[in-house]
């Protein structure tokens, strides 16, 4: 299966700088998705990186805060804008392969820990 | 809108006990996924059911799906604390791209 590097593992950031969270893959992937998660709780999807166009926000997400960029099948790039102490999370990276039907599993990135002071 | 009631939320049980989580729906899933996440790792997935009333067994770990593919339940034997984690899981619905989470079950097995 796909093997995911996630940088950085963890920040502590100043409110209203910017941090980017790196996704690299080390085969090429159909989909790439980026979620925030809050420690012990689920998981809350943020976009769908598309490759060679705007990614797809969920509702409550827009491309100003969260821009997201995707430039080739194996990397994707999540920025946090403008830093607020409600963005302390936990960001995660998930693809899904190309041999794999998505309904079949996602592989995950070990998340990038955001705390923001 | 699709929902994925999982429960419990919270569970603490001594070793060697029996447990069942469960995750519940109205609506029809595709495919219904779990994943167990460690502290510091991404959720890693454990297995995918597909056909209605399937059953999986991984180890101690046996996963069941619904008749209807509506719900599924993970049912662990003799709980060990390296099955210590957060479970979750997720149904794949209208698009196989998108899931559907549940709230996740957090799992502490003392020793």
């Amino acid at each position: 299966s796909a093997v995911i590097s996630q940088k950085p593992s963890r920040d502590i950031c100043q409110r209203g700088t910017s941090l980017t969270i790196q996704c690299q893959v080390d085969s090429q992937v159909t989909m790439m998705f980026w979620y925030r998660q809050q420690p012990g709780q689920s998981l809350t999807l943020i976009a769908t990186a598309n490759q060679g166009s705007e990614a797809t926000y969920e509702s409550g997400f827009v491309i100003d805060k969260f821009p997201i960029s995707r430039p080739n099948l194996t990397f994707s790039t999540l920025t946090v804008s403008n830093m607020s102490p409600e963005d302390s999370s936990i960001y995660l990276c998930s693809v899904v392969p190309l041999d794999r039907d998505a309904a079949y599993g996602y592989t995950f990135g070990s998340g990038t820990r955001l705390t923001v002071v | 809108t699709q929902l994925l009631e999982q429960s419990p939320q919270f569970l603490s049980i001594q070793e060697g006990e029996n447990l069942t989580v469960y995750c519940n729906s109205s609506s029809v899933f595709s495919s219904l996924q779990w994943y167990r996440q460690e502290p510091g790792e991404g959720p890693v997935l454990l297995v995918t059911v597909v056909t209605g009333g399937e059953v999986k067994k991984l180890k101690r770990l046996t996963f069941q799906f619904g008749d209807a593919r509506k719900d599924s339940s993970l049912h662990i034997t003799a709980a060990q604390p390296g099955d210590t984690g957060l479970y979750l899981c997720a149904g794949a619905g209208d698009s196989n791209y998108q899931l559907i989470w549940g709230a996740g079950t957090k799992l502490i097995i003392k020793p």
